[in-house]
């Protein structure tokens, strides 16, 4: 089946540093999304891609498209200890959602 | 406007017990999603309904596992017998555009099987 392979696992960072997390996969994906789950809650929305190549910020957020179709990354700037969390990306591709297994994130204050 | 609801939000059952989990999408929303979320195998796509009708079933587990959407504004996640590796988060999710739309997930439901 369609797999995501999202890195790193988890990070420890301080307040105020950049994040840099990454999904890739074998397969092509139409639409590349990106979630955040805090703890006993659902996935939230943060960013979704349409277009291969396409770079859109949210925020301190930024993620891509890769040209290929089969990879994306979120960037977040500056850190805050309100960052903390799992996030996830999501390749949708044929009328189903497929989910990485997600990077935790830890801020330190 | 509300978000996506989820009840129970905890369930602690015994195994061979039957367990019916129940969601309220977004008013309006034509797609409605039931998860899993595990540490071993992360969030899996069980089932997912357009219209109230079940577009695919694939990854719903078992026989044990059976899931209806009576009318568009309500849905149940039902397995029965319970067994412990069912322990899991179960997630609901709706969205207005089917699988290519945007999925708004409720809070979920966390579900221990002894």
């Amino acid at each position: 089946g369609q797999q995501l392979n999202q890195s790193p696992q988890s990070m420890f960072i301080q307040e105020g540093e950049d994040v840099s997390m990454n999904c890739t996969s074998s397969s092509i994906f139409n639409t590349w999304l990106w979630y955040k789950q805090e703890p006993g809650e659902g996935p939230v929305l943060l960013i979704a891609l349409y277009k291969a190549g396409e770079l859109t910020s949210n925020g301190r957020l930024t993620a891509q498209f890769g040209i290929t179709r089969k990879d994306s990354f979120l960037n977040i700037s500056a850190s805050i200890p309100s960052d903390v969390g799992i996030y996830f990306c999501a390749g949708h591709r044929e009328g189903k959602l497929t989910f990485g297994k997600g990077t935790l994130l830890t801020v330190n204050p | 406007d509300a978000g996506v609801i989820q009840s129970p939000r905890h369930e602690v059952t015994e195994m061979g017990q039957e367990v019916t989990l129940r969601c309220k999408p977004i008013s309006g929303h034509n797609s409605l999603f039931w998860y899993r979320q595990t540490m071993m195998r992360g969030l899996e796509l069980l089932i997912y309904f357009n219209n109230n009708v079940p577009i695919d079933d694939s990854g719903m587990p078992e026989d044990r596992f059976s899931a209806k959407m009576p009318n568009a504004s309500f849905s149940t996640l039902k397995i029965q017998p319970s067994e412990p590796r069912d322990s899991a988060v179960y997630f609901c999710a709706s969205s207005l555009q089917g699988a290519v739309g945007t999925q708004y997930f409720g809070p979920g439901t966390r579900l221990l099987v002894l």
